[in-house]
């Protein structure tokens, strides 16, 4: 059984487009989490959601837009993408609502953006 | 806010060896520090943490060590194996904030 899934595991999209990835726990884990990844493999939050609501927001453009429609999914929407935004995203949960506990990472999303 | 630097970025070893990757943290109220070993297309996975009441910690082959004075702490891998190829990262938190701040990796090649 996958414990943190996301899709898709490969995106490839022209610069200007829109696009989202999906990220689902089967942990029963409250709190939830994106990081970006870059090439030279530095790993940075960008947000994080617990229970539904926003709890971290890294100063991340307001291009990117976490939607939780429950505890369960976190999902990424990415509007007018850029060169830059190329990365590996992976999503996170932790089981904690208000400690820092073990964050379980999915397998990540390679986004390249032409 | 936190900022933690990790030292080697690259590290080559030879089968059995030991190898260690050393970590430090700015911020003193950091109390988790987790390390992650992350292998080719795939997601970081936890190997090991330590909470800041605990000094060292031991799991079979990997062991980590926490010197709170000083803000740094370290992975130990003893015996080192093939399958231990891969690239570490260590991270460090405040419990009750829900963020990890990580180190910029390691990248352990374990020669046979």
């Amino acid at each position: 059984d996958t414990a943190v899934s996301q899709t898709p595991k490969y995106l490839v999209t022209q610069m200007g487009n829109d696009k989202s990835i999906k990220c689902e726990q089967n942990l029963g884990h409250d709190t939830m989490y994106w990081y970006k990844q870059d090439s030279k493999k530095f790993l940075k939050i960008m947000f994080s959601y617990n229970n539904k609501e926003l709890i971290i927001n890294e100063t991340v453009p307001n291009r990117f837009s976490p939607k939780s429609p429950d505890k369960a999914h976190l999902n990424l929407h990415i509007n007018s993408l850029e060169l830059g935004d190329s990365a590996v995203y992976f999503c996170a949960s932790s089981p904690a609502g208000g400690a820092v506990d073990t964050q379980y990472f999915g397998p990540g999303t390679r986004l390249t953006v032409l | 806010g936190e900022n933690v630097e990790q030292h080697p970025s690259t590290l080559s070893v030879q089968e059995g060896d030991s190898a260690v990757i050393k970590c430090t943290y700015s911020d003193s109220a950091s109390n988790y520090f987790p390390w992650y070993k992350q292998e080719l297309g795939k997601g970081p996975q936890l190997i090991i943490d330590i909470r800041s009441n605990v000094g060292e910690k031991k799991d079979q082959r990997i062991a980590v060590t926490l010197n709170k004075t000083a803000k740094h702490f370290s992975l130990h891998i003893t015996e080192t194996q093939p399958e231990d190829s891969a690239v570490y990262f260590c991270a460090a938190s405040i419990t009750g904030f829900q963020k990890l701040v990580f180190g910029t990796g390691t990248r352990l090649l374990v020669s046979p």
